[in-house]
C-alpha cells in the first residue's frame, strides 16, 4: 500500500501528557500537511513541511505545537502538554510538487487524539 | 465573511437524481479548487480538482468553476446511496499550497 500513512490511529493521553502524531507521505512524495478537525467542524490547516524545511506554519499554535520532517523518517507533529481542546483527528496529507501543476493533496487515515 | 462557504445540509435527493453541491470563496486570487468526500470517522478522499474556468467530467462527477463569481461547484450524476457522506470544497489561497476548507455538505441519498 503506497498511500499515506499515519500513526498511531487512535492516542489517549492525559492533560499534561505529550503526544506525537507520525506521518509517512505517499510514495514519491516529499511535501507533508498537517490538518486539524474539531468534532462536527472542517478540516484546519496547521503547518507545510517539506524534508527538513517548516514551509508555512500559519496554522500551528504557538505554544506547545512543533511539527518536523526529517531527512529520514517520518514527519512528526508534536503536542506538548496537552489539554483537553486538543481532542481532535489530525490528518496529514501529502503531495508531490506543488506549484509545478500539480497540486492535489492525499490524505492519511489521521490520528484520534483524546485528552482525558 | 468566511474564506470557504459551504452550505451544511443535509442536501436530500432520491437515488438517480443529480445532486448540486456548492462552495463560494473570498479570495478572488485562489488558485486550486477541489473536492474531497469524507465519510463519518474516515478522512477525506479526493474526488476532483479543476484549475481552470469551466466544467471538468470524470465519470458521475461533474466540477463547475466560474472564477469571476468566485464560486465552485459539484454535480454528481446519478446519484447513489453511497455518495451519502460530507463532501468539502478546499481552495488554495495565492501564493500558497495550503488548503482552505469549509465545513462541509452532508449529502444525504435516499433509497
Amino acid at each position: 500500500n503506497a498511500g499515506v500513512m499515519q500513526n498511531p490511529r487512535h492516542l489517549v493521553r492525559r492533560r499534561g501528557q505529550e503526544a506525537r502524531l507520525r506521518c509517512s507521505p505517499m510514495k514519491g512524495h516529499s511535501h507533508v500537511y498537517w490538518y486539524r478537525q474539531l468534532p462536527e467542524e472542517g478540516l484546519k490547516f496547521m503547518v507545510y513541511l517539506q524534508k527538513e524545511n517548516i514551509i508555512d506554519e500559519s496554522g500551528m499554535p504557538k505554544e506547545r505545537f512543533s511539527a518536523e520532517f526529517p531527512k529520514e523518517g517520518p514527519s512528526i507533529l508534536r503536542i506538548q502538554q496537552v489539554v483537553r481542546g486538543d481532542s481532535a483527528a489530525y490528518f496529514c496529507a501529502s503531495s508531490s510538487r506543488p506549484g509545478q501543476g500539480t497540486y492535489e493533496q492525499y490524505f492519511g487515515p489521521g490520528t484520534r487524539l483524546t485528552v482525558t | 465573511q468566511k474564506e470557504v462557504e459551504q452550505n451544511s445540509g443535509p442536501l436530500s435527493v432520491p437515488e438517480g437524481a443529480i445532486a448540486s453541491l456548492n462552495c463560494t470563496y473570498s479570495d478572488r486570487g485562489s488558485q486550486s479548487f477541489f473536492w474531497y468526500r469524507q465519510y463519518s470517522g474516515k478522512s477525506p478522499e479526493l474526488i476532483m480538482f479543476i484549475y481552470s474556468n469551466g466544467d471538468k467530467e470524470d465519470g458521475r462527477f461533474t466540477a463547475q468553476l466560474n472564477k469571476a463569481s468566485q464560486y465552485v461547484s459539484l454535480l454528481i450524476r446519478d446519484s447513489q446511496p453511497s455518495d451519502s457522506a460530507t463532501y468539502l470544497c478546499a481552495v488554495t489561497p495565492p501564493g500558497t499550497y495550503k488548503y482552505i476548507f469549509g465545513t462541509g455538505t452532508r449529502l444525504k441519498v435516499l433509497a
